[in-house]
């Protein structure tokens, strides 16, 4: 079974520079995650997708930051304009939504992005 | 207060030993409850899941939940060199929509 497929895997951008981020879930899966994990904490999470529809985005800088998940499969994080304090590992994750057993989150390897 | 609390490290043991990571939580709802490890420049994987309280063993690792004091262990036996990582607990409520809380994360190096 295919994992989570994110890229880039690198970027490095300026400040005030927009940037964006692809994922691939899991096939099957319709939760999709994507968390902000800055060096030395644990991620956070941005926004939470189920299929196409938003779940959660209380902690996605607004005002800078959007994402989409077209079709309910693949999705992009995009930051614009980007500032210092974005640099950060941009991890996505996706899960089965049954509330069941089976709902345990699988990672992508992250995209690191360095703000200069 | 954060809703789940991990003491950061680092924790260095020598190889062999027995090792106890844990976590609190304040929100009476979880119900899930994780342990990732992180490997250097990698996206965390899943090592154990255990639902509500208890205890689950798989291998060399044992994780136990006990919800009336809010508090997750993850026990390692035996530990090796290879499994110095990060160990992140998360938690999530019931529910298809429930969010997944991560810890801040605890370093973890196994000296040969």
């Amino acid at each position: 079974e295919a994992g989570v497929a994110q890229s880039p895997r690198y970027k490095i951008i300026e400040k005030r520079q927009s940037v964006a981020f692809w994922c691939n879930p899991i096939s099957g899966h319709a939760t999709l995650y994507w968390y902000q994990q800055i060096l030395g904490q644990g991620p956070k999470l941005l926004i939470q997708f189920q299929n196409n529809g938003v779940v959660d985005d209380s902690q996605l800088p607004k005002d800078r930051f959007s994402a989409e998940r077209l079709k309910g499969v693949d999705s992009t994080l995009k930051i614009q304009p980007a500032k210092l304090e974005d640099s950060a590992v941009y991890l996505c994750a996706s899960s089965y939504p049954t509330g069941g057993l089976n709902t345990e989150a699988f990672f992508g390897q992250g995209t690191r992005l360095t703000v200069v | 207060q954060k809703e789940v609390e991990q003491d950061p490290g680092p924790l260095s043991v020598p190889e062999g030993a027995i090792v106890s990571l844990n976590c609190t939580y304040s929100n009476s709802a979880f119900q899930y409850f994780m342990w990732y490890r992180q490997y250097s420049r990698k996206g965390p994987e899943l090592l154990m899941y255990t639902y509500s309280s208890g205890n689950k063993e798989d291998g060399r690792f044992t994780a136990q939940v006990d919800k009336s004091s809010k508090y997750i262990s993850l026990f390692i036996r035996d530990s090796q060199p290879s499994d110095s990582a990060t160990y992140l607990c998360a938690m999530r409520e019931v529910g298809n929509t429930g969010k997944l809380i991560f810890g801040q994360g605890t370093t973890l190096q196994v000296k040969p």
